[in-house]
């Protein structure tokens, strides 16, 4: 198993340029989360999926939309990307019920210019 | 939005130092509080779940424990090898029925222990 896996790994975009950072997972998980890490704030939420086409907002949603695809695929979207939008982006991945263990894809680091 | 925070931010020690940081937490609804170890250039791995107050944790020379009514939980590293370098975040849940289990993190607490 290949657990979550998010691709690109790295990506450079100029201002106003958009992307689409994917993500998947094999674990047949219902919930699936994206976040995005800057340094000294910890993992913030950006947008959720509790279970296959339903998605809802995290802590910091502006300037994204999310695609829950199918139960597998969770893709994050940025339209217009900002400079603030640099960063490094998670996704995750749980079982619904439990005790709530979230399993991360391995990250992809981007920068905008 | 809960709150959590963790302290120290950063943490440097010698090798087989022993050492410990906190993690707070609101108390009310809580549901689990979660502990994970982020090396850099990889993902966050998942150490230790806790739910009961005064549940204690152990894997190896790491172990944790929680206070649910005061709303702190403690992560111990005995005897620190340069390995155990990394960023430990904790993360707290509530009770968040159908809207799946929501994990609210701190911001880390960056460890590096020198050879």
């Amino acid at each position: 198993n290949a657990g979550v896996t998010q691709t690109p790994k790295f990506q450079v975009l100029k201002t106003g340029q958009s992307m689409t950072l994917q993500c998947a997972q094999d674990m047949n998980h219902n919930s699936m989360y994206w976040y995005r890490q800057d340094p000294g704030m910890g993992l913030r939420l950006i947008y959720y999926s509790a279970s296959e086409g339903t998605t809802d907002k995290g802590e910091v949603p502006n300037g994204y939309n999310v695609s829950r695809l199918n139960k597998r695929e969770f893709s994050l979207r940025l339209e217009s990307a900002a400079p603030s939008q640099t960063s490094v982006y998670f996704c995750a991945s749980s079982q619904t019920g439990g005790l709530g263990e979230q399993y991360f894809g391995p990250g992809t680091r981007l920068t905008v210019t | 939005i809960l709150n959590v925070e963790q302290s120290p931010q950063s943490l440097h020690v010698q090798e087989g130092d022993s050492t410990n940081f906190t993690c707070s937490f609101p108390s009310s609804n809580f549901y689990a509080l979660h502990w994970y170890r982020w090396e850099t250039a990889k993902s966050p791995e998942a150490l230790f779940v806790m739910t009961l107050n005064g549940d204690e944790k152990k894997k190896g020379r790491i172990s944790a424990t929680l206070n649910t009514k005061e709303g702190y939980s403690y992560l111990y590293i005995k005897g620190s090898q340069p390995e155990d370098s990394a960023t430990y975040l904790c993360a707290s849940s509530v009770r968040a029925g159908s809207a799946g289990n929501m994990l609210t993190f701190g911001g880390g607490t960056r460890l590096m222990v020198k050879p």
